[in-house]
């Protein structure tokens, strides 16, 4: 049950696009398709941006998408914009072990 | 309007027990397993425990094995967690969340554990 490993921090400028990494192992990232993102803003209860993967919920932007490649997975932000500021979380569903999260990364808008 | 409403955070000292409650309304809360999941101070996200609908499998992460219970009364519509043992690195905004764990769709506002003397 050891954290998925993300950087803890990237930025972009308005309009242009970052992408988030998150590493695991085929235990987890590399052996399902239950890969999840979510953004949080401070003070706020997280909100799932994407899941199994590249699936985006019902009202979030298509200015998010994400993506896997053996045991990385990656979140990309398109066109950023100001209210997209927030910390990004990963996530994989990991069977009997339950769920396994990132360490976060926490966007700027520069 | 799917709503998840967590109660029963608090100050307790260490070595001691606090029972969280999680409300579910706006869907049908037996049909899905549900999740408790929790962030300390300052920290990342942190997922504490799972529970199946019928309340037959239930999963927790290592740190809390034999300290924490998650169970759940589908009559009342109502998640627990029952908090032994407690420490101080326990301390942490719980969140319940619907779902094993795929994508979490939803959650609660979150109730505050504060392990201290």
């Amino acid at each position: 049950q050891s954290a998925l490993t993300q950087p803890p921090s990237a930025s972009g400028s308005p309009g242009q696009s970052v992408t988030i990494s998150c590493t695991g192992t085929s235990s987890d990232v590399g052996g399902n398709n239950y890969v999840s993102w979510y953004q949080q803003h401070p003070g706020k209860a997280p909100k799932l941006m994407i899941s199994e993967v590249s699936k985006r919920p019902s009202g979030v932007p298509d200015r998010f998408s994400g993506s896997k490649s053996g045991n990385t997975a990656s979140l990309t932000v398109s066109g950023l914009q100001p209210e997209d500021e927030a910390d990004y979380y990963c996530s994989s569903y990991a069977g009997s072990s339950g769920v396994v999260f990132g360490g976060g990364t926490k966007l700027t808008v520069l | 309007e799917v709503q998840l409403v967590e109660s029963g955070g608090g100050l307790v000292q260490p070595g001691g027990s606090l029972r969280l409650s999680c409300v579910a309304s706006g869907f049908t809360f037996s049909s899905y397993s549900m999740s408790w999941v929790r962030q300390a101070p300052g920290k990342g996200l942190e997922w504490v425990a799972n529970i199946k609908q019928d309340g037959s499998e239930k999963y927790y992460v290592d740190s809390v094995k034999g300290r924490f219970t998650i169970s759940r009364d589908n009559a009342k519509n109502s998640l627990y967690l029952q908090l032994n043992a407690l420490r101080a690195e326990d301390t942490a905004v719980y969140y319940c969340a619907r779902g094993l764990g795929y994508g979490y769709v939803s959650w609660g506002q979150g109730t505050l554990v504060t392990v201290s003397s």
